[in-house]
């Protein structure tokens, strides 16, 4: 059974950088997409990217120039890093494995506040 | 980006009786390999949110038989045959045939 693990910082200030990682345990790292979604009270849910082993990406439009996702495969880890965080980048966000989200992380509620 | 369009906001449901939840597309979802890559979740409070159903009417692994799901090209629907206490959340549809994935606004189920 697949389950993904989530942490990261929680509190950010304005023009900081968001960073999460996701550890992937149990069944094949290599067979799928690896997928990023935020949960915010006035957007609801956003897609943000995904990237597959080999470090394949793609990445919501909106948010391209912010975003950058990685994959250490040694650790079966994917990483999301959004710069110049904003008030609007609170959200709880998730991990999540394929771009149809199949099974997701617990989340991890991100606040942005001076 | 493709806009997703669920129907009601709210529905108040009686334990026992069927509920049904409407999503519309802004284009078609059905791709020529054949598949229509349209997604129903449900969020339980404090809990992410749970694939139920899968390419339109698939149910994903473990999900009760009195959720379904139909519809084809833009409207979509989904089924409980008899709403359950634990039934009650936010219903999400989702579309993934085009870049960026895009999720409806969703809809709450709760127990009247």
């Amino acid at each position: 059974q697949v389950q993904l693990q989530q942490w990261g910082a929680g509190l950010l200030k304005p023009s900081e950088t968001l960073s999460l990682t996701c550890a992937v345990y149990g069944g094949s790292f290599s067979a799928y997409y690896w997928s990023w979604i935020r949960q915010s009270p006035g957007k609801g849910l956003e897609w943000i990217g995904e990237i597959n082993h080999s470090g394949s990406t793609n990445y919501n439009p909106s948010l391209k120039s912010r975003v950058t996702i990685s994959v250490d495969t040694s650790k079966n880890q994917f990483s999301l890093k959004l710069s110049s965080v904003t008030a609007a980048d609170t959200a709880v966000y998730y991990c999540a494995r394929r771009r149809y989200m199949d099974v997701w992380g617990k989340g991890t509620t991100v606040t942005v506040s001076s | 980006d493709i806009v997703m369009t669920q129907t009601p906001l709210s529905l108040p449901i009686t334990p026992g009786q069927p509920a049904s939840i409407s999503c519309k597309s802004s284009q078609s979802l059905l791709r020529s390999d054949g598949k229509t890559y349209l997604y129903w979740y449900l969020q339980k409070p404090g809990q992410p949110p749970q694939l139920l159903i899968y390419e339109v009417s698939s149910r994903f692994s473990g999900v009760p038989d009195r959720f379904s799901g139909s519809g084809s090209g833009t409207d979509f629907t989904l089924k409980i045959s008899r709403v359950e206490a634990e039934d009650v959340g936010v219903y999400y549809c989702l579309q993934s045939i085009q870049f960026p994935p895009t999720f409806g606004g969703g809809t709450k189920v709760e127990i009247k």
